[in-house]
C-alpha cells in the first residue's frame, strides 16, 4: 500500500528560526517526490520536485532531501518568516501516475 | 492570466441534488484531475484524463461522472448528493500523462457543502 506521512501534523516556530518538515513513504519505487504548499482556501503551489535518482533540491530558502532506500524526505525553510505559514503537502508518484499525498504540515510561524 | 481555474468556488446544496463543477487550464497540458480532500484534509485522486480519455478511474461512486469535451476542460458531474460528499474538490493538470519531471498545477478548488 502506497502511504504517505508527514511529522508533525503542525508546528509554531518564532520568526528567524529554521523549519524542517519530515515525509515518509511506505513503498519505495517513486518516480518522483514533491513537496507543495496549501494556503487556507487557496489551491496547491508546487515548491520543490526531486526525481527518485536525486538526493535533493533547492529554491532560495528552501531544501528538500530525499532518501529513497528509507522512504523518507525532509523539506528545510531556512529563516522562517510570517509568510511561511501555510499547509506543507508531500506527494509521491508512482508508476501508476498516481501521487500520493500526506495530511500535510500545517506551519505557523510567529513574528 | 489563471493557468488552472475552477467554477464555482463554492457551491451549497441540498441532499440528492444533481451538481457540477467546471475545471479549464490554459496551459496546454495534456492531463487533467480531479481530487478530493476531506475533512481531514486528505487529499486523494479520483479521475485522470490524457488528451480526452479517461487513464484513472479510482473507487469513486458511479455517481461521480467526469467529462471532458477537450484537453483543456475536465468537468466533474455528481448526481444524487450524499451528505459525505462534502469535501473541497481541486483540479490539477501536467504536461503530460508519463513525465516523472514535470509537477502538477492545482486550481483554487470548490468547496461543496452538502446538507
Amino acid at each position: 500500500k502506497q502511504e504517505v506521512t508527514q511529522i508533525p501534523a503542525a508546528l509554531s516556530v518564532p520568526e528567524g528560526e529554521n523549519l524542517v518538515l519530515n515525509c515518509s513513504f511506505t513503498d519505495s519505487a517513486i518516480y518522483n517526490l514533491q513537496w507543495f504548499r496549501q494556503d487556507p482556501g487557496k489551491g496547491l503551489t508546487s515548491l520543490l520536485l526531486i526525481q527518485s535518482s536525486q538526493r535533493e533540491q533547492t529554491s532560495g530558502r528552501l531544501n528538500a532531501s530525499l532518501d529513497k532506500s528509507s522512504g523518507r524526505s525532509t523539506l528545510y525553510i531556512a529563516a522562517s518568516q510570517p509568510g511561511d505559514s501555510a499547509t506543507y503537502l508531500c506527494a509521491v508518484l508512482y508508476g501508476n501516475n498516481r501521487l500520493a499525498f500526506g495530511k500535510g504540515n500545517q506551519v505557523v510561524v510567529i513574528p | 492570466d489563471t493557468a488552472v481555474s475552477q467554477t464555482p468556488k463554492y457551491l451549497v446544496t441540498q441532499m440528492g441534488n444533481d451538481k457540477s463543477i467546471k475545471c479549464e487550464q490554459n496551459l496546454g497540458h495534456d492531463t487533467m484531475y480531479w481530487y478530493k480532500q476531506d475533512s481531514k484534509k486528505f487529499l486523494k485522486i479520483m479521475f485522470s484524463y490524457n488528451n480526452k480519455e479517461l487513464i484513472i478511474n479510482e473507487t469513486v461512486p458511479n455517481r461521480f461522472s467526469p467529462k471532458s469535451p477537450d484537453k483543456a476542460h475536465l468537468n466533474l458531474h455528481i448526481n444524487s448528493l450524499e451528505l459525505g460528499d462534502s469535501a473541497v474538490y481541486f483540479c490539477a493538470s501536467s504536461l503530460s500523462w508519463r513525465g516523472t519531471q514535470e509537477t502538477q498545477y492545482f486550481g483554487p478548488g470548490t468547496r461543496l457543502l452538502v446538507l
